[in-house]
């Protein structure tokens, strides 16, 4: 069974940072890249950043780019998204992906972990 | 980026009767590859997403034949035949053929 699962969320201040963390089974993570999705509360969903299978390419959303750093420890099936100079819009519930090679989309969702950034 | 639009944003429908949710793109999703990258995603109230079918038309396993996508360019149709229920939430379509991939604003499915 496939399974992700989030944490590190929690309450920052503006200008905080955060790191998350994705456990994943059921699969060879090594094998697909991944992707973070974050979704503000009672809005929809907005693609963040995703990882390539070893690491070497990654890309972001320009809303984060230069804030947010993605990562990925293959021998701990593990993803990270780094989020520097929080603000308080970068609130929302940020949930990992995985990615369906070859379908261009997202199969697998994990149950999301809450980020608020307030004072 | 890709603006995919859906409508209609809200959608009250009685049980048993069927259902159609609109996804259109700013441009078309025929990729270069021959395939045509849009999905259809179901969040139910307080779950993560869930995807029901991939490239138009493919339903994920364990996903009910009630669920049906269709489409093709700009314009995209998920339908549910039959409404029950466990169907009341929020769904989404995502394109994937343009980078970065984009997602549909959402529409809301309630019983009357």
């Amino acid at each position: 069974e496939v399974q992700l699962v989030e944490s590190g969320g929690g309450l920052v201040q503006p200008g905080g940072s955060l790191r998350l963390s994705c456990i994943v089974s059921g699969f060879t993570f090594s094998n697909y890249w991944m992707h973070w999705v974050r979704q503000a509360p009672g809005k929809g969903l907005v693609w963040v950043s995703r990882i390539r299978s070893d690491g070497n390419r990654k890309h972001y959303a320009d809303s984060v780019e230069g804030r947010f750093t993605i990562s990925r420890d293959n021998a701990k099936n593990t993803l990270y998204l780094q989020m520097d100079s929080l603000r308080v819009e970068d609130t929302a519930v940020y949930y990992c992906s995985k990615d369906d090679y070859g379908s261009n989309t997202l199969d697998y969702w994990g149950q999301g972990t809450l980020v608020t950034v307030s004072s | 980026d890709v603006v995919t639009t859906q409508s209609p944003l809200s959608l009250p429908v009685a049980l048993g009767q069927p259902a159609s949710i609109s996804c259109r793109s700013g441009q078309s999703l025929a990729h270069s590859d021959g395939n045509t990258y849009l999905s259809w995603f179901q969040q139910r109230p307080g779950q993560s997403p869930r995807r029901l079918i991939y490239n138009v038309s493919i339903r994920d396993s364990g996903v009910p034949d009630r669920f049906s996508g269709s489409g093709s360019g700009t314009d995209f149709t998920l339908k549910i035949s039959r409404v029950e229920a466990e169907d009341v939430g929020v769904y989404y379509c995502m394109q994937g053929t343009h980078w970065p991939w984009t997602f549909g604003q959402g529409t809301k499915v309630e019983i009357k």
